[in-house]
């Protein structure tokens, strides 16, 4: 069983569009996370939540939303892609807030050309 | 920002111990430390992590020096599939902290 899953797997989309990555954790975890990974293979965190409630947004542009809709998921919405925003994404979860032990997905690669 | 220093890359042995050091001289008394792997195209993995004492399990040990400042995480029979980069994070093991990867070690194991 595959304890979080992310979908899709690899997302290619034309600037301006607007799409969605799913995530989904079946391991009974109260916090959610998405990072990012850019080319240069640097991982960084983009969202928290834990419970449904977002605890941490870093400096990420608002045409990205996270939803929550119940603690087992956490998607991730983006809206007006740019180039920039191509990297891949990955989707984890812990126990606790920020308690130790994430378990992340494969990630999605996303491209926007 | 990362509080954590590693070597850039590093090589292994196939059947011989891996190694790799982390230097966080500046780590507070309620930080953990953190070690995860990516393997090349898969997600983070996490392996171990540990407080004061020194720790095992079934895929690697971490030796923590007494003054906290240094730590090295050993994959004590290194295998092909060990070949990734490791990343070792400091951070509060409550509700405060949260995973901030750096660089990492490119950890490149050959036959």
């Amino acid at each position: 069983d595959t304890a979080v899953s992310q979908t899709p797997k690899y997302l290619v989309t034309q600037m301006g569009n607007d799409k969605s990555i799913k995530c989904e954790q079946n391991l009974g975890h109260d916090t959610m996370y998405w990072y990012k990974q850019d080319s240069k293979k640097f991982l960084k965190i983009m969202f928290s939540y834990n419970n449904k409630e977002l605890i941490i947004n870093e400096t990420v542009p608002n045409r990205f939303s996270p939803k929550s809709p119940d603690k087992a998921h956490l998607n991730l919405h983006i809206n007006s892609l740019e180039l920039g925003d191509s990297a891949v994404y990955f989707c984890a979860s812990s126990r606790g807030q920020g308690a130790g032990g994430y378990t992340f997905g494969s990630g999605t690669r996303l491209t926007v050309v | 920002d990362a509080k954590t220093t590693q070597p850039t890359s590093m090589d292994c042995a196939e059947g011989r111990a891996a190694n790799l050091p982390c230097n966080h001289s500046t780590i507070s008394g309620n930080e953990y430390v953190y070690w995860y792997r990516q393997i090349h195209s898969q997600g983070p993995q996490y392996i171990i992590h540990g407080l004061k004492n020194n720790e095992t399990n079934e895929m690697a040990s971490l030796i923590i020096t007494e003054d906290r400042k240094s730590s090295t995480l050993i994959l004590p029979h290194a295998t092909l599939r060990d070949t990734a980069v490791y990343y070792c994070i400091v951070t509060e093991g409550g509700s405060q902290g949260n995973l901030i990867f750096g660089k990492g070690t490119k950890l490149s194991v050959k036959p």
